[in-house]
C-alpha cells in the first residue's frame, strides 16, 4: 500500500516550456487535490477533484490544467510555465475529511 | 469564506520543555479541523483531527488540541518536546459538502533546542 505517490519528485524548467505532474493513489478515495506550497504561504488549492470525472478550480487555478484520468490518477499540467510557478506541489486525496499527501514535487521555472 | 490564522511563525523550545502553538480559524458553521506536520523535504502528515464530540483530541507523537467554539481556537499542545519535533506545523479548517476542501493555515516552523 504506497498510498499517495506523485512524479517527478524534481524538475527545472525553461520559461515556455510545458510538463505534467503525475499523482496516484492506491486507497480508492473518491476525492484528490493539487497544492502548491511557498514560503509564509502554506498550502494554496489549485484544483480539485471531487469524485472521478469531476473537476473544479481552487484559489490558484491560472496557469494550470488537471485531468482525472480515473479514480486512481489526476495530473497536473503547466501549459507554458513562468517563474512565479516556482513551487513545492502536493498531491492529495481522501475519502472523508482528512487528506493524505504525497512526498511532493520541487518544480523550478529559470 | 473560511480561513486559517497562525500567528507565530517561527517557535523556539528547549528539548523537554512544554509546546504550545496558536490556531484560530474563521468557519461559519461547526469546523472540521486538523494539524498536520511535515518534516524537512516530505509531505505532510496528520498529527490529530477535531470532528465534533470531546473538544480534548489526542494524537500521535504525544500531541493534543483542544478545540474553543468561543475563542474560534484549536492549539496544539505537547507536555515535553523531543528534538525530533522539529518540524513545520499546519493547522487546517475543512468545509462540508462534496469537495471536502481543506485551508491552510501559512504554518509555524519549530526548532527544539538540545
Amino acid at each position: 500500500n504506497a498510498g499517495v505517490t506523485q512524479t517527478p519528485k524534481f524538475q527545472v524548467l525553461k520559461t515556455g516550456q510545458s510538463m505534467t505532474l503525475q499523482c496516484a493513489q492506491d486507497m480508492n478515495h473518491n476525492s484528490m487535490y493539487w497544492y502548491r506550497q511557498d514560503p509564509g504561504m502554506g498550502l494554496r488549492l489549485i484544483y480539485y477533484s471531487a469524485s472521478e470525472g469531476t473537476t473544479d478550480k481552487g484559489e490558484v487555478p491560472n496557469g494550470y490544467n488537471v485531468s482525472r484520468l480515473n479514480k486512481r490518477e489526476f495530473s497536473l499540467r503547466l501549459e507554458s510555465a513562468a517563474p512565479s510557478q516556482t513551487s513545492v506541489y502536493f498531491c492529495a486525496s481522501t475519502a472523508g475529511y482528512e487528506q493524505y499527501f504525497g512526498p511532493g514535487t520541487r518544480l523550478t521555472v529559470t | 469564506a473560511q480561513s486559517v490564522t497562525q500567528p507565530d511563525i517561527h517557535i523556539t523550545v528547549s528539548e523537554g520543555a512544554s509546546l504550545e502553538l496558536r490556531c484560530n480559524y474563521s468557519y461559519g458553521a461547526t469546523p472540521y479541523l486538523f494539524w498536520y506536520v511535515q518534516s524537512p523535504g516530505q509531505g505532510l502528515q496528520l498529527l490529530l483531527k477535531y470532528f465534533s464530540g470531546d473538544t480534548l483530541v489526542q494524537g500521535i507523537k504525544g500531541f493534543e488540541a483542544e478545540f474553543k467554539r468561543s475563542q474560534s481556537s484549536f492549539n496544539l499542545r505537547k507536555p515535553s518536546v523531543h528534538w525530533s519535533d522539529a518540524a513545520e506545523y499546519f493547522c487546517a479548517v475543512g468545509s462540508s459538502g462534496s469537495a471536502r476542501q481543506l485551508t491552510f493555515g501559512s504554518g509555524t516552523q519549530l526548532t527544539v533546542l538540545p
